[in-house]
């Protein structure tokens, strides 16, 4: 069964770094997400991702972070310069359509650690 | 705006019984899809049941249920005969048809423990 898959499971890096959180989603998906989760808190919405550029993004979706589909399986989120409050897990999802009939399917994660 | 409200922090429940997380929610779109999800304790998100608002009949897959009430806009997930990998936080989302957001709103989720 085709899954959404997320490199790497853990990162640890130190305030005002940059950071790459990579994604493969699902192949016939056309929609793609990113969600975080602080720990022990709900899940957040950041931003959407169609036809090579972003669809929605949320408040927290701020200059720091920016999201790139740079081939054709890979779609990677980039944070310029890490504080603290940005740790927590990611989320990458996908979705055939925008309908809120569709549903999005997540990957594993990737746990942010900013020392 | 779409809101979702999980009012049940933490459940209790015996291994083989039923159980339900309750989940309300608010939205002026017409129409909206609603989803359950299971978050184990190694943190990945698992779809669990969706519910179309137009629907006429409740969702189930296999031991999952979806009891929906729209006019109290309610839509608990009903788990049969619980099993020891049940135990998880659950979370429950929604998404609007129209009004061109694609997000999944979450409620702050339920923490299900199943009991031997």
């Amino acid at each position: 069964e085709p899954e959404v898959t997320q490199t790497p499971s853990h990162q640890v890096t130190q305030m005002g770094q940059e950071v790459i959180l990579r994604c493969v989603p699902i192949s016939n998906h056309l929609y793609f997400y990113w969600y975080r989760q602080i720990l022990g808190q709900k899940v957040e919405f950041l931003v959407s991702f169609y036809n090579n550029e972003i669809s929605e993004k949320s408040e927290i979706f701020d200059d720091q972070f920016s999201v790139e589909r740079p081939d054709g399986s890979n779609f990677t989120l980039k944070i310029r310069s890490t504080k603290l409050e940005d740790s927590a897990m990611y989320f990458c999802a996908s979705g055939k359509l925008a309908q809120g009939t569709d549903t999005q399917y997540f990957g594993p994660g990737t746990r942010l650690t900013v020392l | 705006a779409q809101k979702i409200t999980q009012t049940q922090p933490g459940m209790f429940v015996q291994e083989k019984e039923a159980v339900t997380l309750d989940c309300t929610y608010d939205t002026s779109d017409p129409s909206y899809g609603l989803f359950w999800y299971k978050q184990p304790s190694s943190g990945e998100m698992i779809f669990l049941i969706y519910q179309g608002s137009y629907d006429q009949q409740n969702a189930t897959e296999g031991r999952y249920s979806l009891n929906f009430q729209k006019a109290r806009k309610s839509a608990n997930l009903v788990i049969s005969a619980s099993q020891l990998g049940d135990s998880a936080m659950y979370f429950c989302a929604m998404r609007g048809v129209q009004g061109g957001s694609e997000k999944l709103v979450f409620g702050k989720g339920t923490k299900l423990t199943v009991n031997p």
